[in-house]
């Protein structure tokens, strides 16, 4: 079974500054998708950035971006001049491929950002 | 509206009642699915639907039924649940396709007294 381990429970970010958020995940799949989502108060799920497995670039979206190391199944995502509404819960997913199958989620790691 | 939509944000039920949570995308997508959200847990799949018909039940309790009558509406019916079951419900939807990515609704808040 596949599973998703988000070993940071929370994180500080001075505004500007840069922060990156670990996952790790275990899958014996070789053609998969990974997802990092953000949830702030308002309890919506948002899309941040997704990768596909087999693309070795690593996929970035404006401020955010990833690393993304297939051989050591990690997942890092990196936000670069952070600001205060990037404060939320970040959360790691993993998404075979196939049609409609589900996400499996990390834990989750919450951002606060500070002035 | 756009995206998903769910409603009601809030229920307050107790563990006699009977209540529905409603699901609406409207992104053209023909998949949709419940998440279950509790504290200190990671999100937990509990149905799939792609193009209305389940494709996944992840060993859910009875006590939850999910109906989908057509690729724009998504139901989870409840009845006689449990303490243990209040949690945030959430929605998404995706095309039925092997590189879908899934939308997320803002989820129902549930409380079972």
């Amino acid at each position: 079974a596949q599973t998703v381990t988000q070993s940071q429970p929370e994180m500080s970010v001075q505004e500007a500054e840069t922060v990156t958020l670990s996952c790790t995940y275990d899958t014996s799949e070789s053609d998969y998708y990974l997802f990092w989502y953000k949830q702030p108060p308002s309890r919506q799920m948002i899309l941040v950035i997704r990768q596909e497995a087999y693309k070795q670039q690593n996929a970035t979206e404006n401020r955010f971006s990833v690393n993304f190391q297939k051989a050591a199944k990690s997942f890092s995502l990196k936000i670069s001049d952070s600001q205060l509404g990037d404060a939320a819960m970040y959360f790691c997913a993993y998404r075979r491929t196939g049609t409609a199958s589900k996400l499996t989620f990390g834990t989750g790691t919450r951002l606060q950002v500070t002035l | 509206e756009t995206g998903v939509t769910q409603t009601p944000r809030h229920l307050v039920m107790g563990m006699t009642n009977k209540k529905s949570l409603k699901c609406e995308q409207h992104l053209g997508h023909n998949a949709m699915y419940w998440y279950k959200q509790s504290a200190k847990k990671p999100l937990e799949l509990m149905f799939v639907y792609s193009l209305e018909e389940r494709v996944e039940n992840n060993s859910v309790p009875s006590r939850f039924s999910p109906e989908c009558p057509n690729s724009s509406h998504l139901f989870l019916h409840l009845h006689t649940l449990q303490p243990e079951d209040s949690a945030l419900y959430l929605c998404a939807s995706s095309q039925a396709s092997s590189t879908d990515t899934q939308y997320f609704g803002p989820g129902t808040r549930l409380t079972v007294l």
